[in-house]
């Protein structure tokens, strides 16, 4: 299976400011055929199910914030949050569909300094 | 708009089987282009995928849980099921079925989820 680490494992951002998760896959999800990196980031607020906020490891979902956005290619990825805002409190993962079974990362918990 | 709904018994025995029902409303499972998914969530901890089901009835299960999970579809009612048999305690877990966008017909893999159910935790304990 790849293996997919998050870092950190929690964060603290004060309002308004720049936040940015990391997550390393054990191999690379670039598929060479299509030049396109089977990722996905998601969302989840306590109580609630994850929430899909990106896809091909850049493409956000309609409806998601443009301050949310995901970069990064072959095995290093990232997910930054432009402006952290007090709705953003909650944990994220990242999640590889390149190989079966997808898996998930551990999580992220992104707090307020 | 697509939405998900899980129901089933939030107690299950040791050694017995659990058995999931998600609903879809807003849109048909038959309409196809999704696949049709399980996904877990340990108390605290990460999600595992559990496998997935196409309309047609095709089937793809995590290697992990393959001996033990059954994923099924009833088209007339919109609805898809899971069964995990001979449960223990590590089998306790919020499960969520989800509708998973994309497949990958090389390497079988399902692409990413949404929209999700609320979830249904499910307790192993006798």
């Amino acid at each position: 299976d790849i293996v997919m680490t998050q870092s950190p494992d929690s964060l603290a951002v004060s309002l308004g400011e720049r936040a940015t998760i990391n997550c390393k896959s054990s191999q690379s999800v670039l598929y060479s055929s299509n030049d396109k990196n089977y990722l996905a980031w998601y969302q989840q607020k306590p109580g609630q199910p994850p929430k899909l906020l990106i896809y091909w490891a850049s493409i956000r979902e309609s409806g998601v914030p443009d301050r949310f956005s995901g970069s990064g290619s072959g095995t290093d990825f990232t997910l930054t949050i432009s402006s952290l805002q007090t709705e953003d409190v909650a944990v994220y993962y990242c999640q590889q569909y390149y190989s079966t079974p997808g898996t998930f990362g551990q999580g992220t918990k992104l707090g307020f300094k | 708009q697509v939405q998900l709904q899980e129901s089933g018994p939030g107690l299950v025995k040791p050694s017995q089987t659990l058995s999931l029902t998600c609903t879809v409303s807003g849109g048909s499972i038959s309409s196809g282009g999704y696949y049709w998914s399980w996904i877990r969530q340990h108390p605290g901890k990460g999600l595992e995928w559990i496998g997935y089901i196409y309309y047609s009835g095709s089937t793809y299960y995590n290697p992990s849980l393959k001996s033990r999970v059954t994923i099924s579809v009833d088209t007339s009612k919109n609805q898809f099921s899971l069964k995990l048999s001979s449960v223990t305690a590590a089998d306790t877990a919020v499960y969520y079925c989800a509708r998973a966008h994309y497949r990958d017909m090389v390497r079988g893999v399902v692409g990413w989820f949404d929209p999700w159910g609320q979830g249904t935790l499910v307790t192993v304990s006798s």
